[in-house]
């Protein structure tokens, strides 16, 4: 079992609308969670963070964490073709402390 | 604030050479990672040092890669024999000592073993 699986994709949305990206995880003793946004032949970059369960916002970014279900997902309002990107979920789990990646999402935000 | 420097940014080479990866972290980064991301796929950490010693390398591959850090500054990665499934990104990251949630990404070095 995948100890992180990302919605498949590629995604396509058009512009202005909301991305919706979603990812579970198997470690229960996941504490910390990351999205990060990796441009295609860039290296990635930290775009948000969650540590507790709900919701938190960045500008037009929302990262979402329930831990009972052990899911996390990201919202992107209003996207704009400079959100054309892959996304990827990473988690920390507590004792080692190390990042554990999914395989990412390609978003394309279509004019 | 410089950020994480890598070179070289594109390597090929045939399978059964070596190579070598260097990085040199943020300035005051303790702690230094270096990843493998293979095509589609994403980073998968290959080991963690913490000033010149080694937290975690549980998922390197210690029969044809090691990795150094003797001044807890620079690194250096090294596959010696290389294989066909290492062609791969080599992603180097550093972060501050106890902010392992803030990691800065080099821009990487793309191998290609033929």
């Amino acid at each position: 079992q995948k100890e992180v699986e990302q919605n498949s994709g590629p995604l396509s949305v058009p512009e202005g609308a909301i991305a919706s990206l979603n990812c579970t995880y198997s470690d229960r003793g996941s504490q910390s969670f990351f999205w990060y946004r990796q441009y295609s032949g860039k290296s990635p970059e930290l775009i948000m963070f969650i540590y507790s369960n709900g919701d938190k916002e960045d500008g037009r970014f929302t990262a979402q964490l329930n831990k009972a279900s052990q899911y996390v997902s990201l919202l992107i309002r209003d996207s704009q073709p400079s959100d054309s990107a892959t996304y990827l979920c990473a988690f920390h789990s507590g004792s080692a402390r190390q990042l554990t990646f999914g395989s990412g999402t390609q978003l394309t935000v279509l004019p | 604030e410089a950020g994480v420097a890598q070179s070289p940014r594109y390597k090929i080479i045939e399978k059964r050479q070596s190579v070598a990866f260097w990085c040199n972290p943020i300035s005051g980064h303790a702690t230094l990672y270096w990843y493998q991301q293979i095509l589609g796929q994403g980073p998968k950490l290959l080991i963690q040092f913490q000033n010149n010693g080694v937290v975690d390398d549980s998922q390197l591959p210690k029969d044809r890669f090691s990795a150094e850090r003797l001044k807890g500054v620079d690194s250096t990665l090294k596959i010696q024999p290389a294989k066909l499934e290492d062609s791969a990104v080599y992603l180097c990251a550093s972060s501050r000592s106890g902010r392992e949630n803030e990691q800065f990404f080099g821009p990487g070095t793309r191998l290609t073993v033929l």
